[in-house]
Formats: structure tokens, C-alpha cells, sequence
């Protein structure tokens, strides 16, 4: 069975700049989740979808961070425009549906930004 | 809110030595609890869980007890070996929302 698949691995940019990245999750796995893991610290959530459909989004910088799942497959995050505090590992997981927050989350492995 | 506080890494141990790595939380409720291992280059990956009170949730040869009285879920492992070289966290979930809450990290190396 394909992982949650992710791209680019890595990025480099300067503040200011817009990137986006890009998350495919495992087929047929209807929850979809970003997190933010800054050096040092454990992973954020920043958003999880619901099919095409966002069930919270409470800790996205809603002014410089966006995301989509316009078909409730793959999905993408944007960060327009970066700043130097944005740098971090941004990791896609996946589940087959939400509930009860022990059902298994299945990993991609993860984009490395650097702002400059 | 809900937190995780876990042991600060590194960790370097040698092969075969018995591991411990301490994990304690704070929570509302009665949260599941867990450890994801993240290898070197890999995604994070769910060790073991335990959902309730005196629960152990084991794999791979490691264990972790769920500890109501002390708010505690070490993990442990018997006899280390070179392949479990990554990080560790302990991370909590609310039962009734989907969101997990992740400690910091342990780096764990080990030496041959």
C-alpha cells in the first residue's frame, strides 16, 4: 500500500516569497491533516479536512496560510508571504475518517522550508 | 489546555542497555495516549497506544503503562538495539476531537 505522499521535499526561499506544497494522502482515507514541526518542538496541527470540507483550522495563520482539498483527494498549503519564523517541516497525514482521535494517522514524510 | 512533557534529548545509550524515556501530561478528561517514533528520513509513525487507565500499550518491543495517578506514560524498552535510533513522542488525544497533542521530542542514539 502507497504512503502519503509528498512534494517538494525540500524548499528554499527568501521571506516575503510564496510556497506551496503539495500532499497526497493514502487512497481512500477521507481525513487529511497539515502540521507545522519547527526544530525542536513536536508537530502542530495547523488544519484537517474532511473530505473537501475543513473541520478545524483554529491554529492557521488564516492571514498568511491557506489550504485547499477541492476534490477531497490530494490537497495543498500555501504560505504567501513567508516569513523567517515559517521555517519548518510541514507534515501531511492521513486517516481513514475521523472520530475519537485513536484512529491511526498514517505520515507523509514531511517538506523542509527554510525562509532566508 | 492539554500539554506533554517529555525527557530532553539527546539520549545515547549502548546496544543492549534498557531504555527509559519520561512522558508526563496534562489534560481534561480522559485523553488516549501515545508514542510515534520518527526514523531518520521517514515520516512519524505510531508506536504503541493505550486508551484507558493501567492500559500497556506494546510494539516492536517497547512499552508504555498508562499511569492515571501519576499523569504518566513512559516508554521502555528491555534491550536497545542500533535500529531504534530516532525520535520520540509521547502525544495525547482528547477522546472526544481529533486533535493530538505532541511533546517535544526525544532523540534517542545508540551506540554499536
Amino acid at each position: 500500500e502507497a504512503g502519503v505522499a509528498q512534494s517538494p521535499r525540500y524548499k528554499i526561499i527568501e521571506k516575503r516569497q510564496s510556497v506551496a506544497f503539495w500532499c497526497n494522502p493514502i487512497s481512500g482515507h477521507a481525513t487529511l491533516y497539515w502540521y507545522q514541526q519547527i526544530l525542536g518542538q513536536g508537530p502542530k496541527l495547523l488544519i484537517q479536512f474532511q473530505n473537501n470540507g475543513v473541520v478545524d483550522d483554529s491554529q492557521l495563520p488564516k492571514d498568511r496560510f491557506s489550504a485547499e482539498r477541492l476534490k477531497g483527494v490530494d490537497s495543498t498549503l500555501k504560505i504567501q508571504p513567508a516569513k523567517l519564523e515559517d521555517s519548518a517541516v510541514y507534515l501531511c497525514a492521513s486517516s481513514l475518517k475521523a472520530g475519537g482521535g485513536i484512529r491511526p494517522k498514517f505520515f507523509g514524510p514531511g517538506t523542509r522550508l527554510t525562509v532566508l | 489546555g492539554n500539554s506533554v512533557t517529555q525527557m530532553e534529548g539527546p539520549v545515547t545509550l549502548s546496544e543492549e542497555a534498557f531504555l527509559t524515556i519520561n512522558c508526563t501530561y496534562t489534560a481534561t478528561g480522559y485523553p488516549s495516549l501515545f508514542w510515534y517514533v520518527q526514523y531518520p528520513g521517514e515520516g512519524l509513525q505510531l508506536l504503541l497506544k493505550a486508551t484507558k487507565a493501567d492500559d500497556k500499550g506494546s510494539n516492536k518491543g517497547f512499552e508504555a503503562t498508562y499511569r492515571k495517578e501519576t499523569t504518566s506514560f513512559h516508554l521502555e524498552k528491555g534491550s536497545v538495539q542500533v535500529s531504534d535510533s530516532a525520535v520520540y513522542f509521547c502525544a495525547l488525544s482528547d477522546p472526544n476531537y481529533d486533535k493530538i497533542i505532541f511533546g517535544k521530542g526525544t532523540r534517542l542514539h545508540i551506540l554499536p
